[in-house]
């Protein structure tokens, strides 16, 4: 089945700083790879995803880049905040199976002002 | 509209008593998730369900049943708790927009549940 693998476990960053999460998965028939962000004692929530038919995405501070040849893709976040600190989760799905995910093992941000 | 809710918040369990977790939704989706989340481990799937009627394994069904005898309630039961099932339970659910599965799933806010 699919293992989705994510490195670094924790990430220290100074404010202002970027970030970067990478993440590779084992399925080459997975085909979507949402990013949830989860803040202490709060609920996971999508941040950005992205389709195997894009490379790159960008959603303002966010990026998702996508190599389905390595089968990996990262989390680019450009100009942290101390907001940005949270656990953030990759995930990747073949669609089947009612689109169940694969989560990573997750990353903890911590953004320094 | 009230999203993904989960009842109970918390809970503590003695090894070997049952309870059934309650996960709601109103946002008619099709497709609902059970999750544990265990530090350092992520989120692992442990049921799932397509539709009102269907269940299936996830990655870690062993020591859990799940039923959705109604489109808007997904339930996880513990028939006889262990501390290893001690964690934190994250109820989700997806919708079918496009008929492929691939969307968005919005997480409940999450069931503490101890075992001594």
């Amino acid at each position: 089945g699919e293992n989705v693998e994510q490195h670094p476990s924790t990430l220290s960053v100074q404010e202002g700083d970027s970030a970067v999460i990478k993440c590779t998965y084992s399925d080459s028939a997975s085909n979507y790879f949402p990013w949830y962000k989860q803040e202490l004692g709060k609920r996971p929530q999508l941040i950005i995803d992205i389709r195997s038919n894009v490379g790159e995405k960008k959603d303002q501070r966010i990026a998702v880049t996508l190599n389905k040849t390595a089968k990996h893709f990262s989390l680019h976040i450009t100009e942290t905040q101390p907001e940005d600190s949270a656990v953030y989760f990759c995930a990747a799905s073949t669609g089947n199976q009612g689109g169940k995910l694969i989560f990573g093992q997750g990353t903890e941000l911590s953004v320094k002002p | 509209n009230a999203g993904v809710t989960q009842t109970p918040k918390f809970r503590v369990l003695k090894t070997g008593q049952s309870m059934t977790l309650l996960c709601a939704q109103d946002m008619n989706h099709e497709y609902m998730y059970w999750y544990r989340q265990d530090p350092g481990m992520g989120l692992r799937l442990i049921h799932y369900s397509v539709g009102e009627g269907t269940t299936a394994k996830g990655e870690v069904p062993d020591g859990y049943n799940v039923s959705r005898l109604k489109k808007q309630n997904f339930l996880l039961g513990l028939e006889s708790a262990a501390p290893s099932q001690t964690s934190v339970y994250f109820c989700a659910s997806s919708p079918d927009l496009a008929g492929i599965g691939n969307n968005e799933q919005f997480f409940g806010p999450g069931t503490r549940l101890t075992v001594l």
